[in-house]
């Protein structure tokens, strides 16, 4: 059965650091997006992207933060200089339909930020 | 505003006994859609249903069911005889339908731990 699929599983990183969370969703998905879970928290949405753009972004998303397509398979999340408040669990998601179809989720990246 | 209630933090409950995970949600628009995602101790998001809001029929999948009910605005999904691997996170979400926001909007989740 298809599946998104995400790496690393586990990033470290210092703070003021640089990363980037790759995705690959499910192959014939059109809508992508991420979604953070701080630990023991609820799942927060980050952004959408449709049709090689932003669709909506959230508060938390700002400028620190940018999503890229690169190619027809990956789907990638960077964080421009980290802060330790971005630790958290970071989910990619897929959708084929709309943005109310079923979003199948990856495993999640952890992110440590030190 | 897109809100979803999930009143109990944490439940506990012997091996085989029925359980009930309630979700509230608050939307103003009439075409939406509500899921419930299960997240066990390894961490990922398990799709489990997604149901519209024109389908009020109740659902039911091997132990899982769910009852939906537009007048109390609410969408609960019952256990019957629970088993320790149901043990996990459920998380109820709303999606609104019509382009306004694109996005899951998650309940806080509930934590069930079955015991044997």
């Amino acid at each position: 059965e298809p599946e998104v699929t995400q790496t690393p599983s586990h990033q470290v990183t210092q703070m003021g650091q640089e990363v980037i969370l790759r995705c690959v969703p499910i192959s014939n998905h059109l809508y992508f997006y991420w979604y953070r879970q701080i630990l023991g928290q609820k799942v927060e949405f980050l952004v959408s992207f449709y049709n090689n753009e932003i669709s909506e972004k959230s508060e938390i998303f700002d400028d620190q933060f940018s999503v890229e397509r690169p190619d027809g398979s990956n789907f990638t999340l960077k964080i421009r200089s980290t802060k330790l408040e971005d630790s958290a669990m970071y989910f990619c998601a897929s959708s084929e339909a709309d943005f109310t179809d079923t979003q199948y989720f990856g495993p999640g990246t952890r992110l440590t930020v030190l | 505003a897109q809100k979803v209630t999930q009143a109990q933090t944490e439940i506990s409950v012997v091996e085989k006994e029925d359980v009930t995970l309630d979700c509230v949600y608050e939307t103003r628009d009439t075409t939406y859609y509500l899921f419930w995602y299960k997240q066990p101790p390894s961490g990922e998001l398990v799709f489990l249903i997604r149901r519209n809001s024109f389908d009020e029929q109740n659902e039911i999948s091997g132990r899982y069911s769910w009852n939906f009910q537009k007048s109390t605005s609410s969408f609960n999904f019952t256990i019957t005889a629970s088993q320790v691997v149901d043990s996990a996170v459920y998380f109820c979400a709303l999606a609104n339908y019509g382009g306004a926001t694109n996005k899951l909007i998650f309940g806080t989740g509930t934590l069930l731990a079955v015991q044997p």
